[in-house]
């Protein structure tokens, strides 16, 4: 089975602009998570989108955004960027009810400058 | 509040020396707590879930333990290959899952 992909896998922005990042699953995976991760705070949950609708949600400015399509690929986006938004960012499938464990894929790279 | 604590944040080690990572933990309700390996410039991969207080779960020299506030991880003969990064998070009943910081560990040769 094909693992979970990012793309792009680095970006660079201005302050100001605004980014999307896509992720797909693992087939068969019907739920995808986000994360934002820095050095100084870890991982941190952005969102959790299942069946094209949002489960759970961080503690996240409403700067960030997601969707999730049909096909159970899913999208975010940050609108007006801000230097502390460089970070890794990664998408994590699951299969609920199986075992629960999350597969990441590799993380996009966003540095804003 | 939910939370997950790992320690340390840092472990160098000779290789063959074996030593554990802690990762405690305060959750409403445990569903599961999982173990990630992370190395640079990649994504976490999955090692271990671990479910209810006493379970153990193994993997070449990965030995992971779980009580009912607390999850080891257990290192026997390590050698530089298991360098990385090691993740715990548990997936309280509401189903949020809180990641630690991590301890970053280094296998000198």
């Amino acid at each position: 089975k094909a693992g979970v992909t990012q793309t792009p896998r680095y970006l660079i922005k201005t302050r100001g602009q605004q980014v999307t990042l896509s992720c797909s699953p693992i087939s068969g995976h019907r739920s995808v998570s986000w994360y934002q991760q820095t050095p100084g705070q870890g991982l941190q949950f952005l969102f959790e989108y299942f069946s094209e609708t949002q489960r759970n949600k961080g503690n996240f400015p409403g700067r960030f955004s997601g969707r999730q399509f049909s096909n159970s690929r899913s999208e975010m986006n940050v609108s007006t960027l801000e230097l502390g938004d460089s970070a890794l960012y990664l998408c994590a499938s699951r299969h609920l009810g199986q075992g629960n464990e999350q597969y990441f894929g590799p993380g996009t790279r966003l540095t804003v400058t | 509040e939910d939370q997950v604590t790992q320690s340390p944040e840092a472990l160098r080690l000779q290789e063959g020396e074996s030593s554990s990572l802690n990762c405690s933990y305060t959750v409403s309700g445990l569903r599961g707590l999982f173990w990630y390996r992370q190395d640079p410039g990649k994504g976490p991969e999955f090692l271990f879930t671990l479910y209810s207080a006493g379970e153990e779960k193994e993997k070449e020299r990965l030995k992971a333990t779980l009580t009912k506030k607390e999850s080891f991880l257990h290192i026997t003969a390590p050698k530089p290959e298991d360098s990385a990064t090691y993740l715990c998070a548990v997936q309280a009943f509401n189903d949020k899952i809180i990641f630690g910081k991590g301890t970053r560990l280094h296998i000198l040769p």
